[in-house]
Order: C-alpha cells, then structure tokens, then sequence
C-alpha cells in the first residue's frame, strides 16, 4: 500500500469549515483513499473513501487532485464533537484487507 | 443495529494469566479483524477472517496470541499466557463483503501487571 503523509495537528474553529490535508504520492492506478477518524477512547469510524472523482456524503466531503498524489477530506461546518484523530489511508478496494493506519492529523475544534 | 460488540470493555490481570477477549459482530458481515493499539505501534491488524475462516495471521506478534472464530456470530482473541507488553486497546471490527468500510468495536483495554 502507498504511504501517506498528513500533519500531525491543526486546528479549527467551531462551524467553520476543516480542511485536512494528505499526500500519497507513490499511490497506485488501483488504489482508493480512505479516511478514517478517532474519537477519543472509541473505535475508528469511517468516514469516506475515493478512487479519482471527487466524493461527497453526510458527514464529510474527499477532493482528490488530478494526479490523485494528494487528498483534502473537508468537514464543512465543523462542530466541537469532530474533534478527534484523522486517518488517511490508501489501499486497494478489494483482496488486501490490511487497513495501515499511520499517526493521523490530531484535529482539534476550538469553541 | 448494535454495531460490534466486544466484552469486557475493561480488563486488569496479572503476568502469566490467560486472558479472552470476545467480539460479537454486526450480524451478516464476513469478515472480522482483531487490531491493537498502543501508543508506541499505533494501531495494528493482528489477524482477520472470512467466513469464520483465519486468511491473514501475519500480524500475530506470537504464539502466545491465538484468535478464534467457531462461527458467524462470535471470535475470541487468547494471550496465554499474558506480559506486561500485550497492555494496549483490543479492537474488533467487522465488515460485510462488496462494501468499503469496516465497523470498529469499542475495544476492550487490556491491563497486565
């Protein structure tokens, strides 16, 4: 699976919109961004993933560059209950299970 | 929907113990990953099923660490026996085949002393 890259902190502020970035610049033809998020003392809970088109769900919305080296995951009207660990994670669809969750970008929601 | 279940939340034991994680999955997922989490390693898969059957162990740190499956609805994860090391945050997670996202447990924190 390609490496990722993400800042390991950024903050925000509440109803404001999050933007967090993520490289993956040795990512493959076949190879879909995820992202996951930990809140606090809870289990990962996913988010959204892509392939090259940019995605769009309840909770969050994923651009993808053209080039698909880097990634944006933006929560639009962040809320202090958003506050928690982001996981950007690239790997094929199907027939590798392995989720390679490295160190995330520590989100923090300022009042 | 219950969302995955694992028991107990909390669990505190000596070194050399046996200790027996449970999960209970979302019902009709077929696959089931056991991963850990420390501070040092970060979170980790240890060993994932399909269809009640083991297809990755790789990540089974060692002998002392066997996970079960006996059927659909229900996995164990065994140290036997426990170190002070194995202390961490034990999560299960589920996913049902065609679909992208795996659902986590809410763990359960293991405590050796």
């Amino acid at each position: 699976d390609a490496k990722t890259t993400q800042p390991p902190s950024m903050d925000c502020a509440e109803g404001r919109a999050a933007n967090l970035p993520c490289n993956h610049s040795t990512i493959s033809g076949n190879e879909y961004v995820y992202w996951y998020r930990q809140i606090h003392s809870q289990g990962p809970q996913y988010i959204i993933h892509g392939l090259k088109n940019n995605e769009t769900n309840e909770m969050a919305s994923l651009i993808i560059t053209e080039d698909r080296k880097s990634s944006t995951l933006i929560l639009p009207h962040a809320t202090l209950r958003d506050t928690a660990v982001y996981y950007c994670i690239v790997r094929v669809a199907f027939g590798n299970e392995k989720l390679t969750f490295g160190t995330g970008t520590r989100l923090t929601i300022i009042p | 929907d219950a969302g995955v279940i694992q028991s107990p939340r909390h669990e505190v034991t000596e070194m050399g113990q046996e200790v027996t994680l449970r999960c209970k999955p979302i019902s009709g997922h077929d696959y089931l990953f056991w991963y850990r989490q420390t501070m040092m390693r970060g979170l980790e898969l240890l060993i994932y099923f399909n269809n009640n059957v083991p297809i990755d162990d790789s990540g089974m740190p060692e002998d002392r660490f066997s996970a079960k499956m006996p059927n659909a609805s229900f996995s164990t994860l065994k140290i036997q026996p426990s170190e002070p090391r194995d202390s961490a945050v034990y999560f299960c997670a589920s996913r049902r085949q065609g679909t992208y996202e795996q659902y986590f447990g809410p763990g359960t924190r293991l405590t050796v002393t």
